[in-house]
């Protein structure tokens, strides 16, 4: 089966303090990951998606960044973080399209999110 | 551009009492569409879903019909529990790479 890991699950850092955020998912090859944010009491926002190897795609313009460095690895960084970065990370994975076939209809799943206060 | 829009919460029941979350979409084609459930601290889990019209998706006692004549997915269950306290959101995947979700509808069930 498959399993999606995120950590830290915590995570308190003062504003103009790097970032680094992982992801990592186990047990499927080629997946699309994706990563949102989420403000207190508020919906989600996409930040990234890819879906592949060092391919990104990035939905709004901001001071954060992914990367893709392997198959099943996605990593969340920011080289200064504002207190507006502050938010609940998720990380998203879902089977690739051409692994299982035009008409198919999948669901993303969710790992366990990162709790991000920039102070 | 595609689009979701749930109903505006919060929503505050009794225990037993009816619910019907809201949720009606925009989209050109044939998508698919999904209903998700995110607990205090927790990142979102799959509840059902529906992938062509009329379909019905069903879980834990919820249940949505896909209504392609009124473009909506609307949340029920019967009766609910202290324990279906959550954030509940509609999403559509009209099969490109990203989804689309609402913004959400908390619903707090009181004992």
């Amino acid at each position: 089966s498959q399993t999606i890991h995120q950590w830290p699950a915590t995570l308190v850092q003062p504003v103009g303090s790097p970032l680094s955020l992982e992801c990592t998912v186990e047990g499927t090859s080629n997946p699309n990951l994706y990563w949102y944010r989420q403000a207190a009491g508020r919906g989600l926002q996409l930040l990234f998606y890819s879906v592949g190897i060092g391919q990104i795609s990035s939905e709004v313009p901001q001071n954060l960044s992914a990367s893709r460095p392997q198959d099943r690895q996605f990593i969340l960084s920011s080289k200064k973080l504002l207190l507006s970065d502050s938010g609940f990370y998720l990380c998203a994975w879902r089977p690739d399209s051409q692994t299982m076939g035009s008409g198919s209809s999948y669901e993303q799943y969710f790992g366990p999110g990162t709790r991000l206060t920039v102070t | 551009g595609n689009s979701v829009t749930q109903m505006e919460g919060p929503v505050t029941l009794s225990e037993e009492a009816f619910l019907t979350i809201n949720c009606t979409y925009t989209a050109t084609g044939y998508p698919s569409l999904f209903w998700y459930v995110q607990y205090p601290g927790e990142g979102l889990q799959l509840l059902l879903k529906a992938t062509k019209a009329d379909d019905k998706g069903s879980n834990k006692g919820f249940e949505a019909t896909y209504r392609k004549e009124t473009t909506s997915f609307h949340l029920e269950k019967g009766s609910v529990q202290v324990s279906d306290s959550a954030v509940y959101f509609c999403a559509l995947d009209s099969g490109t790479y990203k989804y689309i979700f609402g913004t959400g509808t908390r619903l707090k069930v009181l004992a």
